[in-house]
């Protein structure tokens, strides 16, 4: 079955400092890649997303990620945090092209300390 | 645009009790979508629709029902609830030819 996972699930920074956010899927063959960004009590907001070209995506609030097909990865990276990145973020792929269904990691919290 | 709106925010439900999810969004999208995220997941996929009169199932179907009478509803029932029932449930839609999906706010169900 395909699959979708998020190495950490809580990841605690300093502001200012680079944090990386690691994700793995279990088949590289045409995939769709997504983060979402969760805040406290409300619904998910697109961060980016990777559909084909160029392997290194950026998004907004300065965050980007890198597609890496032989190591089916694809981590959401930013260089220097903000105590307003606190929230949960998810990786979700998909492997239909069509319907485009999702299939979701488990979620990394990230906790930004002052 | 309001985007999806999802009702009602917070409910409390027994055991064997029904109810409906709402879901409408406003953006003449095609596609709609209902997960169910449980605490430290994921979100799961229940069902979908590509249109209206269109459904099909996700990872998790078992215990509700869909339907998709037009374009703008997509309502989730629960005939039976269970305690294995409770959880966040999110409503999102997406137009034809587009990739990103717009989530609702998520309804929060508790069945006791």
């Amino acid at each position: 079955a395909q699959s979708v996972t998020q190495l950490d699930s809580q990841v605690p920074v300093f502001e200012e400092a680079p944090v990386e956010l690691r994700c793995n899927y279990s088949s590289s063959v045409s995939v769709y890649l997504f983060w979402y960004v969760q805040y406290p009590n409300q619904g998910l907001q697109l961060l980016l997303k990777y559909l084909s070209g160029s392997t290194l995506v950026k998004g907004i609030n300065g965050f980007e990620a890198e597609f890496n097909k032989s190591q089916t990865s694809f981590h959401l990276r930013k260089p220097s945090v903000h105590i307003s990145d606190t929230a949960e973020y998810f990786c979700a792929v998909s492997w239909d092209q069509g319907a485009q269904k999702l299939v979701f990691g488990q979620g990394t919290r990230l906790t930004i300390n002052p | 645009n309001a985007g999806v709106t999802q009702t009602p925010k917070f409910r409390i439900l027994k055991i064997g009790q029904s109810m409906t999810l709402q879901c409408t969004q406003d953006m003449n999208h095609n596609y709609m979508y209902w997960y169910r995220q449980d605490p430290g997941m994921g979100l799961k996929l229940i069902y979908y629709s590509v249109g209206a009169g269109i459904t099909d199932k996700g990872e998790v179907p078992n215990g509700y029902n869909v339907s998709r009478s037009t374009t703008e509803d997509f309502p989730l029932r629960l005939e039976l609830a269970a305690p294995s029932q409770t959880s966040v449930y999110f409503c999102a839609s997406r137009p034809s030819g587009g990739n990103e999906q717009f989530f609702g706010p998520g309804t929060r169900l508790t069945v006791l």
